[in-house]
């Protein structure tokens, strides 16, 4: 199986910051890369597909970048809404894998 | 607008089969865009991926529980079906279904989510 390893696991930040959410895997997926974002008792919402594609309806604020084992997911300038956990998944081979997961929370 | 609603019992005790069902409304599950997707999360863990089906009924499964799962699928009712056999305490989650889309033919990526259903193994 395909590891997805995020870091960091957690993050305190201001609204305004800029972030970066660090998303690595155990070996090359090229950009088979895709960002969610959940917030507390709710299902997943997909951010970002193929490393960099920001899917409809999501905020020009995010962005993604990366290929092959190291990829990244930019929040230009955080929102109140943007506290939330994030995870990546690969899609390049089954089992199609998670990261862990990095809870964005306030400072 | 697709949406897509799981629904099944909320207790299941252990060594039983879970079965849960996902409704697909607002558009075709018989659509040669698009796979559907099981997933699920443990309480205050992360994310995994059981299994996809298309409309044809062809299925790929997680291997680490490729023994005990089968997901099938009803195009008549616009659902697709997920049973877990011999379950355990370890199978308490939340089972999201969801829907498969591809960038470019071939990236997937799960875009369109039910809000999940809370389902605990326990006598």
């Amino acid at each position: 199986d395909i590891q997805m390893t995020q870091s960091p696991s957690s993050l305190s930040a201001s609204v305004g910051d800029r972030v970066t959410i660090t998303c690595r895997a155990s070996q090359s997926i090229s950009s088979y890369l895709n960002w969610y974002q959940q917030k507390p008792g709710k299902a997943p919402k997909l951010l970002i597909n193929a490393a960099s594609s920001l899917q409809s309806g999501v905020p020009s604020r995010f962005s993604g970048s990366g290929s092959g084992t190291d990829f990244t997911l930019t929040i230009s300038s955080l929102q109140p809404e943007d506290f939330a956990t994030y995870f990546c998944q690969q899609s390049h081979s089954t089992p199609y894998t998670f990261g862990q997961g990095t809870k964005l929370e306030i400072k | 607008q697709l949406q897509l609603q799981e629904s099944g019992p909320g207790l299941v005790k252990p060594s039983e089969t879970l079965s849960l069902t996902c409704t697909v409304s607002g558009g075709s599950i018989s659509s040669s865009s698009y796979y559907w997707t099981w997933i699920r999360q443990p309480p205050g863990e992360g994310l995994e991926w059981i299994g996809s089906i298309y409309y044809s009924g062809s299925t790929y499964y997680n291997p680490s529980l490729k023994s005990r799962v089968t997901i099938s699928v009803d195009t008549s009712k616009n659902q697709f079906s997920l049973k877990l056999s011999s379950v355990t305490a370890a199978d308490t989650a939340v089972y999201y279904c969801a829907r498969v889309s591809k960038n470019a033919g071939i990236k997937w990526y799960f875009d369109v989510w039910g809000r999940g259903t809370l389902v605990t193994v326990s006598s």
